[in-house]
């Protein structure tokens, strides 16, 4: 039983590049969260999907795009790749309806030159 | 505009002493409240909540109180040990608004020897 895993642990992107981050989790959860984690500015909600065909904006959504590809997976994905978009990316899960506890990945961070 | 404030960047407590980590919030609606606890290259973990229908929350060594009328709550460790050194996240949520979570800054807490 992993919880959520994320996939790449690190990626370094030159501007204008794309790439999609991969986050799965196994405990059978509806609602999914893609976050971002800068120096000082705690954690931001990009995205989230309180159920599977579902997707909404959260705080900060410029430049990201997200699909929730089925129950158990959530990507989120950089067109074109920006230096301000440098940040550690979270993903997140819980159960609909109880939002409170959510159950985090390991992060991905994300630097782009 | 926060929702959610951590006015301590960081706090340093002897091992042994009580810890006490503070969080404001401005949204009256907000009727859950949270802490998350997050070690370095790894996703936050849950430590622990309230509802606004309590003032306080007990579990082991960690204590949380809620003041609803002056926008306030925190967390008391006590006593402090080494391991309890990481960043801590207050959060709040609005139950059966929506599965968002609105989190602080955060607060890195060090442990002294």
């Amino acid at each position: 039983n992993a919880g959520v895993t994320q996939t790449p642990k690190f990626q370094v992107l030159k501007t204008g590049q794309s790439m999609t981050l991969q986050c799965a989790q196994d405990m059978n959860h509806n609602s999914m969260y893609w976050y971002r984690q800068d120096p000082g500015m705690g954690l931001r909600l990009i995205y989230y999907s309180a159920s599977e065909g579902t997707t909404d904006k959260g705080e900060v959504p410029n430049g990201y795009n997200v699909s929730r590809l089925n129950k158990r997976e959530f990507s989120l994905r950089l067109e074109s790749a920006a230096p301000s978009q440098t940040s550690v990316y979270f993903c997140a899960a819980s159960v609909q309806g109880s939002p409170y506890e959510q159950y985090f990945g390991p992060g991905t961070r994300l630097t782009v030159t | 505009d926060q929702q959610v404030k951590q006015n301590s960047p960081s706090l340093s407590v002897q091992e042994g002493r009580i810890s006490i980590l503070n969080c404001d919030y401005t949204n009256s609606m907000f009727d859950y409240f949270l802490w998350y606890k997050k070690y370095p290259a790894e996703g936050p973990t849950f430590l622990i909540s309230i509802s606004s229908i309590k003032d306080k929350n007990e579990d082991g060594r960690f204590t949380v109180f809620l003041n609803k009328s002056a926008k306030h709550l925190s967390l008391h460790i006590v006593p402090s040990q080494p391991g309890d050194s990481a960043v801590y996240f207050c959060a709040a949520s609005i139950v059966n608004r929506d599965d968002k979570i609105i989190f602080g800054k955060g607060t890195r807490l060090h442990i002294l020897p």
